[in-house]
């Protein structure tokens, strides 16, 4: 059974940095995407990152660029989303999501509070 | 970045009734590959989104066969043959063809 399974998500003050955690079983996690996806309360979803398989190529929406940094470690089925200068508007629930394209299966999220 | 409008943003269907949401896109969504990576999520309250359709009208096994996809281009919608009480919930589309991705403003489905 797929599964992914995030952590990192806290309470953090404006300015502030945070690392995002997903780890993924049941599938070969190498051999795919990953994407990060948040949603604030009440709110749609947003896309946020993407990178591919190897790790070679990564992908961002212009609310994370130059900011946030995906990367991840094949060895440890994990996927990462660094998240510098952290601004109010930033708070969400992040989802790690497999695949880039037309993800299919999606963590239950980990909630990133920036407030003071 | 690539616009997507879905219609109506709330929807009000009678059980056993059909029920049909459209996506429009800013900007065609034929792939550089020739793909067109349409896709359809659906999110109940507390829940991730779930996949439904993806790449216009391929459909997710993991859902109910009363859900289909339809469209080319920039013009898409989703279908659902006959609304039961378990697909109330928020209804988005979101493409995968173009950098960066994006996602429709979701539409809200509630069961009269």
């Amino acid at each position: 059974e797929v599964q992914l399974l995030e952590s990192g998500g806290d309470l953090v003050q404006p300015g502030g940095s945070l690392r995002l955690s997903c780890v993924g079983s049941g599938f070969t996690f190498s051999n795919y995407d990953m994407s990060w996806v948040r949603q604030a309360a009440g709110e749609g979803l947003e896309w946020v990152s993407g990178i591919t398989g190897s790790g070679g190529t990564s992908y961002y929406a212009d609310s994370g660029e130059g900011r946030f940094t995906v990367s991840r470690d094949n060895s440890r089925n994990t996927l990462y989303l660094q998240m510098n200068s952290l601004r109010a508007e930033d708070t969400a629930v992040y989802y790690c999501t497999r695949g880039m394209t037309t993800p299919d299966y999606w963590g239950q999220g980990t909630l990133v509070t920036v407030s003071s | 970045d690539v616009v997507l409008t879905q219609s109506p943003l709330s929807l009000t269907v009678t059980l056993g009734q059909p029920a049909s949401i459209s996506c429009r896109s800013s900007q065609s969504l034929v792939s550089s590959g020739g793909n067109t990576y349409l896709n359809w999520f659906h999110q109940r309250p507390g829940q991730p989104p779930r996949r439904l359709i993806y790449t216009v009208s391929n459909w997710d096994s993991r859902v109910p066969d009363r859900f289909s996809g339809s469209g080319s281009d920039t013009d898409f919608t989703l279908k659902i043959s006959r609304v039961e009480a378990e697909d109330v919930g928020v209804y988005y589309c979101m493409q995968g063809s173009h950098w960066p991705r994006t996602f429709g403003q979701g539409t809200k489905v509630e069961i009269k």
